[in-house]
């Protein structure tokens, strides 16, 4: 079956950095998205990554290995306004998403 | 401003009641889509189209039914079959040009929650 695993929730520290993973087994790769989700609203889109490598984006970066099926979302700055949950989603052979369960990210002062 | 608007933001139904979730969109997007969002999982596809008058069952369209008679509106109802119907409900469109890049946008979401 197709898998996307992240970590349930993660603590951080208001202006320090935190690394989110996503490891990833599907049928294929057509790309992996990031989205960022505040509680009760919609998601909305951070990052698309294909091609190996990092791609960064003012104090978000994404990191893709298609080799090992992983991913990473490093948030930089930490700001109170980060604390949300983050869902991987993978574009499978088909063109077809599958989403991992997100991950609740908390914010401390 | 482009986006899309779903309605109600919550919504109740009772047995055997079938409920209808609104979703508008005016991105002029082809490709609509209808998830399911319970705790600790992630996004189900229940319907989706790619063009009005056509639609495709996702991985959990049982109990569930939609319609296309717009390109701008993408309506889903749950009906008295689903069982258990309480979730978050998100619709979300795209340009429907169906590369790997295509990114996602959604709406705000519809809280459904059984009396």
């Amino acid at each position: 079956g197709q898998n996307i695993d992240q970590p349930t929730e993660m603590t951080a520290t208001e202006g320090a950095i935190v690394q989110i993973n996503c490891t990833y087994q599907t049928s294929g790769f057509n790309g992996l998205f990031w989205y960022q989700q505040h509680a009760g609203e919609a998601p909305t889109f951070l990052s698309y990554n294909v091609l190996d490598g990092l791609e960064e984006k003012g104090r978000f970066s994404s990191f893709l290995s298609r080799s090992k099926g992983y991913s990473y979302l490093l948030l930089k700055e930490l700001q109170m306004k980060d604390s949300a949950s983050y869902l991987c989603a993978v574009r499978d052979r088909d063109y077809q998403l599958i989403w991992g369960a997100g991950t609740k990210l908390i914010i401390k002062p | 401003d482009g986006g899309i608007t779903q309605s109600p933001k919550y919504l109740f139904r009772k047995e055997g009641q079938n409920v209808t979730l609104s979703c508008e969109q005016n991105l002029n997007h082809d490709a609509m889509y209808w998830y399911r969002q319970d705790p600790g999982q992630g996004l189900r596809l229940i319907y989706y189209s790619q063009i009005v008058n056509d639609f495709q069952k996702g991985d959990i369209a049982e109990g569930y039914s939609v319609s296309r008679e717009k390109k701008e509106s993408f309506p889903l109802t749950v009906t008295s079959a689903q069982k258990n119907p309480t979730a978050f409900y998100l619709c979300a469109s795209s340009t429907g040009r169906g590369q790997g890049y295509e990114k996602l946008f959604f709406g705000s979401g519809t809280q459904l929650s059984v009396l």
